[in-house]
């Protein structure tokens, strides 16, 4: 079946140490998206990626890292610099970006750190 | 910058009553503009979607939004909710722009008592 998947669902992490949540979709979506989830804050967006090679931070990239070396992947990396890493974290993905085309979500990772 | 505000934080409504969630976005150019809906312990699925003509477009569920250009508003309505409606609702817009930006309102928490 197509979709997107996010692994794990549950993730520990101790402070000081970095983290890397894994998004993989097989919808052949050129665009991919990270957001973060907090109570009473909507959905934040972290970092996207319109192509392969090529990303842009959002409105609240600092203490992550991304990458997009495969058009199926966009792994968020988070960092012992981000401040306030325990949230709920969804990944999207979108068909052609010059069309018009919605979002699928994966089932999010919740981070929590202990 | 571009941003996404909904009015209503936490709505709370026996069923059959009508429902209106407010969204207003600000940003002066084309946009997609989409409702999102999360059920408890579930993903985030599309509700509707708007891209051009009709402003008036109707989603799954018996939800409806109406695109108004002029208030740059899309808000979201229901005739008659029911206790299966009960989730967490989001407005999102993506602009015209090379940016391929999806920027999400802070959600609006709905609960319907039996």
């Amino acid at each position: 079946d197509g979709g997107i998947t996010q692994s794990p669902k549950y993730l520990f992490r101790k402070e000081g140490q970095n983290v890397t949540l894994s998004c993989e979709q097989n919808l052949n979506h050129d665009a991919m998206y990270w957001y973060r989830q907090d109570p009473g804050q909507g959905l934040r967006l972290i970092y996207y990626s319109q192509i392969v090679n090529d990303f842009q931070k959002g409105d609240i990239a600092e203490g992550y890292s991304v990458s997009r070396e495969k058009k199926e992947s966009f792994p968020l990396t988070v960092t012992s610099a981000q401040k306030n890493p325990t949230a709920f974290y969804l990944c999207a993905s979108r068909g052609r970006t010059a069309m018009n085309t919605e979002a699928f979500f994966g089932q999010g990772t919740r981070l929590t750190v202990v | 910058a571009q941003s996404v505000s909904q009015h209503n934080h936490h709505v709370i409504l026996s069923e059959a009553a009508s429902l209106e969630l407010g969204c207003n976005y600000s940003y002066g150019g084309t946009v997609n503009l989409f409702w999102y809906v999360q059920y408890p312990g579930q993903h985030l699925q599309l509700l509707l979607k708007y891209f051009s003509g009709d402003p008036l477009v109707k989603g799954i569920k018996g939800f409806e939004a109406e695109f108004i250009k002029s208030k740059f508003s899309f808000n979201l309505r229901k005739p008659s909710v029911q206790w299966s409606d009960t989730a967490e609702y989001f407005c999102a817009v993506k602009t015209s722009s090379n940016t391929g930006k999806l920027i999400f309102g802070q959600g609006t928490t709905l609960q319907v008592k039996p």
